[in-house]
């Protein structure tokens, strides 16, 4: 089954400052999605990337998915405290079925 | 942007008890899907459901675990006899289609405690 490898596990950063998270693949990558659960809450969709290559934009949030499609990277500029939760990579199973997450990485944004 | 509602948002059960989780996907997809988060822990897939029949599951989904649409809008996970490690936060997400760049609609959970 395909692994997804989240890093890092966990993030401090101080307000205004940019960060990557990074998600690795043991397979090749035919659709990764990312998502951010708040604490205690449920997933909220940020994008999906399907073509190697490709690069998506939303507001302060960029994520590639490289050439080989089994890295991607979630970039966040200029952080802000409402950036803070968790951010999870997810691809689809095997079977196409389900989406399989990462373990997710927990971001805080400190003022 | 609609909805994927889930009822109850906390559940509290003696060990050794029947619960049913409810979840209402989205009025026109077609696939449904029941997550667990135990604390601290990834988002597991438990089981994945299309026209009326389980389309997917994890090893996660033994046979204390069941679900069922009985109706045109819910969607019901049941755990037979809860043990205390089936303690979490249990999530029902719904799909339009299978196609790739499809994304889940979660909803907001169901946090689980076995005493």
């Amino acid at each position: 089954s395909q692994e997804l490898e989240q890093s890092p596990q966990s993030l401090i950063v101080q307000e205004g400052k940019n960060l990557t998270i990074n998600c690795t693949s043991s397979k090749t990558l035919y659709g990764l999605y990312w998502y951010k659960q708040k604490y205690g809450e449920g997933l909220i969709f940020l994008m999906m990337l399907q073509k190697g290559g490709e690069e998506k934009s939303h507001e302060k949030i960029t994520a590639k998915l490289d050439e080989k499609k089994q890295q991607s990277s979630l970039h966040i500029t200029a952080s802000q405290p409402s950036h803070a939760g968790i951010y999870l990579c997810g691809a689809d199973s095997n079977s196409g079925y389900a989406l399989n997450f990462g373990k997710g990485t927990s971001l805080l944004v400190t003022p | 942007e609609p909805e994927v509602t889930q009822t109850p948002s906390h559940q509290v059960t003696q060990m050794g008890q029947e619960v049913i989780l409810r979840c209402v996907p989205i009025s026109n997809h077609l696939y449904f899907y029941w997550y667990r988060q135990i604390l601290g822990q990834k988002v597991e897939f438990l089981v994945s459901f299309y026209n009326n029949e389980i389309s997917e599951k994890s090893e996660i989904f033994d046979d204390q675990f069941s679900v069922e649409r009985p109706d045109g809008s819910n969607f019901t996970l049941k755990i037979r006899s809860t043990k205390l490690e089936d303690s979490a936060m249990y999530f029902c997400a719904s799909r339009d289609t299978l196609a790739t760049n499809e994304k889940l609609f979660f909803g907001s959970g169901t946090q689980l405690s076995v005493l």
